[in-house]
């Protein structure tokens, strides 16, 4: 069936490194995705989306990017800081979210 | 500013008894109302959701039931609460067209015992 994942349980990434956190989509009729950021005990945090009429785009410290060729979608983090650390999560929004299992990114001081 | 207020956030309750989390969201008018359960470690499935006052949709069965008596009041209830209904419970609101983010509360966590 249709569904969104992440490449990755778990990255671990040094303090000030560019963090790439991945996901795979399978469902090609998708045209809207949501990244998410969900600190302990919190419910998940927007963070950045994009449309699928687009292959980049740009937040603070935040760039997502499209491959709708391999249905790929990926978040990267510039300068990563310890509030970073987080589970993050994509999603694929049809006017109902799917969303993966998620990645734990940690940050190693 | 929008914002959206879940209680309580922690909630422990035995088997057998009776359950109701209530969600407000302030700030907007005729959101889509959601409520998702967060098993530890995954992702979100959601349960119900709703486009209007007294507009319900079920997405699994389930020991749960939702209710939505105002435009931005969301109610998640259980007449009898069984083991495999703890989780984390995170409501959510997105504007009522599509192609938008869905904004999430800060949850509430049921244990049952």
């Amino acid at each position: 069936g249709e569904s969104v994942g992440l490449h990755l349980p778990t990255l671990s990434v040094q303090e000030g490194d560019n963090s790439i956190i991945n996901c795979a989509y399978s469902n090609s009729a998708s045209d809207y995705f949501i990244w998410y950021k969900q600190e302990s005990g919190k419910g998940p945090q927007f963070i950045i989306d994009i449309r699928s009429n687009m292959d980049k785009r740009q937040g603070q410290r935040v760039t997502v990017l499209l491959n709708k060729t391999v249905k790929h979608l990926s978040l990267q983090i510039a300068a990563t800081q310890p509030g970073d650390s987080a589970v993050y999560f994509c999603a694929e929004n049809k006017g109902k979210l799917s969303f993966g299992a998620g990645t734990t990114v940690t940050v190693r001081a | 500013s929008q914002t959206i207020h879940q209680w309580p956030a922690t909630l422990v309750q035995p088997v057998g008894s009776p359950l109701s989390l209530e969600c407000t969201v302030e700030g907007t008018s005729n959101p889509n109302l959601y409520w998702y359960r967060q098993a530890a470690g995954r992702g979100l499935q959601l349960l119900f959701y709703s486009v209007g006052i007294g507009q319900i949709s079920s997405e699994v069965p389930q020991n749960l039931s939702a209710s939505r008596p105002q435009d931005r009041q969301f109610i998640l209830s259980s007449k009898k609460l069984l083991l495999s209904d703890s989780g984390f419970y995170l409501c959510a609101w997105s504007t009522s067209t599509g192609g938008q983010p869905q904004h999430f509360g800060d949850g509430t966590r049921l244990s049952i015992l």
